[in-house]
């Protein structure tokens, strides 16, 4: 069965670089969710699409930004990016908000040095 | 928002022991997952089981939803039963609409 794909898998970025992330959902689910895991910690929900409008936000900070498009598939951009943005970010997608359960990508590691 | 506790923390086992882990949420909720991340970071889905009670192999969930809680039991563990065990719920309406919320989890270390 389908699985949702994060690309790329591992990303090392310099201070104050750019980064963008690519997730596509499982076919027919109509909701992405972008998770970050820092170190030791349990992920934390930065955003979420729903039929390509943004339906909630977490604790994103304004560098970042997001969208869904047209073929469902999402993108987060991290901008000046910090040593504190070093983490695993997951990408988990779901058919009607939620109601069946979400399914998680493998997650990229985004390393900032 | 609502509040997700799992426990224990940690637990160290050893090969062909059983466990039960354990995780209480602070309110009702439409969506109980529980997850298990590998040493690699992945997070596989175990099992979606709002309430009721459900098996996969050595597997088994069951969740209580009028007493806000679920038990993720583990039998005849497995080395590869290591890692962290994550809890994760979703609550409809208020101000937690449509995402889910994680527990700290547990640290399961099954030793040979």
């Amino acid at each position: 069965a389908a699985g949702v794909i994060q690309s790329p898998r591992h990303l090392i970025k310099e201070k104050r670089e750019t980064a963008t992330l690519k997730c596509y959902p499982i076919p027919r689910h109509d909701t992405v969710y972008w998770y970050q895991q820092g170190p030791g910690q349990d992920p934390q929900f930065l955003i979420s699409f729903y039929e390509k409008m943004q339906s909630d936000k977490g604790s994103i900070p304004d560098r970042f930004s997001a969208q869904q498009f047209s073929d469902y598939h999402s993108e987060l951009n991290m901008s000046s990016l910090e040593l504190g943005d070093s983490a695993l970010y997951f990408c988990a997608s779901s058919l009607v908000q939620g109601l069946y359960g979400y399914t998680f990508g493998s997650g990229t590691r985004l390393t900032v040095v | 928002g609502i509040q997700v506790e799992q426990s224990p923390p940690d637990l160290i086992l050893q090969e062909g022991a059983n466990s039960t882990l354990r995780c209480n949420f602070s309110d009702s909720v439409n969506n109980l997952q529980w997850f298990h991340q590998n040493p690699w970071g992945q997070l596989i889905n175990l099992f979606y089981i709002p309430s009721g009670t459900k098996q996969n192999g050595r597997l088994s969930a069951t969740t209580v939803a009028t007493e806000r809680y679920s038990l993720l039991y583990i039998s005849s563990s497995q080395t590869t039963d290591s890692g962290v065990y994550f809890c994760a719920v979703e609550r409809w309406g208020g101000g937690s609409n449509y995402k889910l919320t994680f527990g700290k989890g547990t640290l399961l270390t099954v030793n040979p």
